[in-house]
């Protein structure tokens, strides 16, 4: 079974600044990982993903993550923050098996300041 | 990227009134949907996995005599709540996976827009 565990609930953060939203995760098995962003009262968008090869992944909007497998980490990036991309962002696992169930975690929500 | 449907956005019924959801795959064919839960500021719960044609799985603690789910084509899978009662008021999603033409070699899981039941 997989988990994943965002280390913070919030995160706040003056515009133009950067940003780093934390995800660890732990399976048993290979994972591909997955960063999505839901705006209130919308689905997920999906950001980027890790599935192999270069663990410098970079997504939409100017976001980027990297996987590090010997801290079963996938920490998300971003240089310089808009207030737009206020939001939730959610981390994700899916098992590489046959099921590919997708788990999330817990959410983090980032909130851009003027 | 490929679209996933859901109707509809949003239904508002009374207690004890059935209600059903509809997720479509719109430009692909989808292999397995997936049906999610999410409270008001919490993550989503995965509820089921649906493979066409076959039964739904159901993750533990989810009632499936109350959360009936029908993968009935490659296209379309239906979630209805039975017997619907206040707290079973939340944001419902659906993802389905399957492999888009002219994109990776790899099933992807494309979520709908979701559909939020509010139960009086």
């Amino acid at each position: 079974a997989q988990s994943v565990t965002q280390l913070d609930s919030q995160v706040p953060v003056f515009e133009e600044a950067p940003v780093e939203l934390r995800c660890n995760y732990s399976s048993s098995v290979s994972v591909y990982l997955f960063w999505y962003v839901q705006y209130p009262n919308q689905g997920l968008q999906l950001l980027l993903k890790y599935l192999s090869g270069s663990t410098l992944v970079k997504g939409i909007n100017g976001f980027e993550a990297e996987f590090n497998k010997s801290q079963t980490s996938f920490h998300l990036r971003k240089p310089s923050v808009h207030i737009s991309d206020t939001a939730e962002y959610f981390c994700a696992v899916s098992d590489r098996g046959g099921g590919f169930k997708t788990i999330f975690g817990a959410g983090t929500r980032l909130f851009v300041k003027a | 990227g490929a679209v996933v449907s859901q109707h509809p956005s949003w239904v508002i019924c009374k207690s004890g009134t059935s209600v059903k959801i509809e997720c479509r795959s719109l430009d692909f064919q989808a292999t397995t949907m997936f049906w999610y839960r999410q409270f008001p500021k919490q993550s989503l719960m995965l509820m089921a996995t649906s493979n066409e044609g076959s039964k739904a799985t159901y993750e533990q603690g989810v009632e499936k005599d109350k959360f009936l789910i029908n993968h009935a084509s490659l296209t379309l899978s239906t979630l209805t709540v039975t017997s619907a009662h206040p707290e079973d008021s939340s944001f419902y999603i659906c993802s389905a996976r399957g492999q888009v033409a002219g994109g990776p070699d790899f099933n992807e899981q494309f979520f709908g827009p979701g559909t939020r039941l509010t139960v009086l």
